[in-house]
């Protein structure tokens, strides 16, 4: 059971567009959004998260937008880079000491053409 | 400094063979994890310790065991190898559970099984 689907699993975009990626989340008990960008041959990073409080929270260029009813969240890059390309992929987890678990969206590959 | 370091990078290797992958992090966290990206790179957890008790294990084959030996280094070795473990390991840490912080990556070993 997928609780958390991602997509589109690959995005092509040119330079200074706006990227779009999506995820829908099952769990209601999740309160907690990261998301994490992953360069070829690195580990993924942290790069933005948001909890259900806020329907959106923006950093530079990133933005997420929430949608606790329709249980969605989707990341927002504008103004794309080059630099953007990378696979990125969204999580979501439940907060309480005992909540080790982030479960992972399948990630999605973006390609920022120049 | 490298935050979360992984040894080897590389590693190939014989169905049947027994391997080892070694994780340490310098960043005081109390609790670590091995996570497993296949191919089609979705990212899987596989283990996690929290101050060298193992809080996480995931429908993992006992095949694959685990070893904290302390709060810094957790080690993870593989016996009988299988082509299907053919993967690329990521060590990962974080201060608490992944839902109030960070995880932090380490750059992964790439094991291949032929």
């Amino acid at each position: 059971q997928q609780q958390v689907k991602q997509s589109p699993q690959s995005l092509i975009v040119q330079k200074g567009g706006i990227s779009i990626i999506n995820c829908a989340y099952e769990n209601t008990a999740f309160d907690y959004f990261p998301w994490y960008q992953q360069f070829p041959g690195k580990g993924p990073a942290l790069l933005i998260a948001i909890r259900p409080d806020v329907s959106e929270k923006k950093e530079g260029r990133f933005t997420i937008s929430f949608n606790k009813s329709a249980k969605q969240f989707s990341l927002h890059i504008m103004d794309s880079q080059p630099g953007d390309s990378a696979t990125y992929f969204c999580a979501a987890g439940r907060s309480g000491g005992s909540n080790y678990k982030l479960t992972f969206g399948k990630g999605t590959l973006l390609t920022v053409n120049p | 400094d490298t935050a979360v370091s992984q040894t080897p990078k590389y590693l190939v290797t014989q169905m049947g063979n027994d391997k080892s992958i070694k994780c340490e992090q310098n960043l005081g966290h109390d609790t670590m994890y091995w996570y497993k990206q296949d191919s089609k790179k979705f990212l899987k957890i596989m283990f996690s310790y929290n101050n060298k008790e193992l809080i996480i294990n995931e429908t993992v084959p006992n095949r694959f065991s685990p070893k904290s030996p302390d709060k810094a280094h957790l080690n993870l070795h593989i016996n009988s190898l299988e082509l299907g473990d053919s993967a690329v390991y990521f060590c990962a840490s974080s201060h608490g559970t992944p839902n109030t912080g960070e995880l932090f990556f380490g750059e992964g070993s790439r094991l291949t099984v032929l």
